[in-house]
């Protein structure tokens, strides 16, 4: 069955640096890939998505994310992290699933330390 | 501001009580969901409307009911509910095929 793995369900980074969330799909045939935000009390916002157009792909916020099919990967990166990132990402693949049907990894909460 | 809109915010009913969810989206999509989320868990799909037709039901028990009026309307009807229930309850709306989801805020319910 199709799987979405979030490699580590907290990451802390301190003000201005590095975001690195990492996510790894398992679908045999090719991904159809999402990044959503969710701020505490609200739905999922859309970060990016991945459509096989191009490998590196920006969002929104200052995000972007780079698949890697050798890797399985599709990580997400912002080179500079602001207080407002703080919150809980998720990773979806839309891959196998028939019916619009998304899998969403366990989620990735970050802290963002002053 | 979101698309899909989605009211009450939030709702306490007791387990006997009925009750519904709206969801509201004017963006032409043609699939409709509702995802239930418990804290600190992703999503969890619910139910699919595809044309507004029911086209996936992911064998979620008989006290949630969806309805779809219309191609801009998703009812989530409740009933008897249980306090294992108590969870946001996600509406969500996409064109057809591989295009990303757009989700409302949720309701945050809570069974007495």
């Amino acid at each position: 069955a199709q799987s979405v793995t979030q490699l580590g369900s907290h990451v802390s980074v301190s003000e201005g640096a590095l975001v690195l969330l990492r996510c790894n799909y398992s679908s045999s045939v090719p991904p159809y890939l999402f990044w959503y935000v969710q701020y505490p009390n609200q739905g999922l916002q859309l970060l990016l998505k991945y459509t096989s157009a191009a490998t590196l792909v920006k969002g929104i916020n200052g995000f972007e994310a780079e698949f890697k099919k050798s890797e399985t990967s599709f990580h997400l990166t912002k080179p500079s992290a602001h207080m407002s990132d703080a919150a809980e990402y998720f990773c979806a693949d839309r891959g196998e699933a028939a019916g619009n049907k998304l899998t969403f990894g366990g989620g990735t909460r970050v802290l963002v330390k002053p | 501001d979101t698309e899909v809109t989605q009211t009450p915010k939030h709702l306490v009913m007791g387990m006997t009580n009925k009750k519904s969810l709206k969801c509201e989206q004017h963006m032409g999509h043609r699939a409709m969901y509702w995802y239930k989320q418990k804290a600190k868990k992703p999503p969890e799909l619910m139910f699919v409307y595809s044309y507004e037709k029911l086209s996936i039901n992911e064998s979620v028990p008989s006290r949630f009911s969806p309805e779809c009026p219309n191609s801009s309307l998703l009812n989530l009807h409740l009933h008897a509910l249980q306090p294992e229930d108590s969870a946001l309850y996600l509406c969500a709306s996409s064109q057809e095929g591989n295009q990303p989801q757009h989700f409302g805020d949720g309701t945050r319910l809570s069974i007495l």
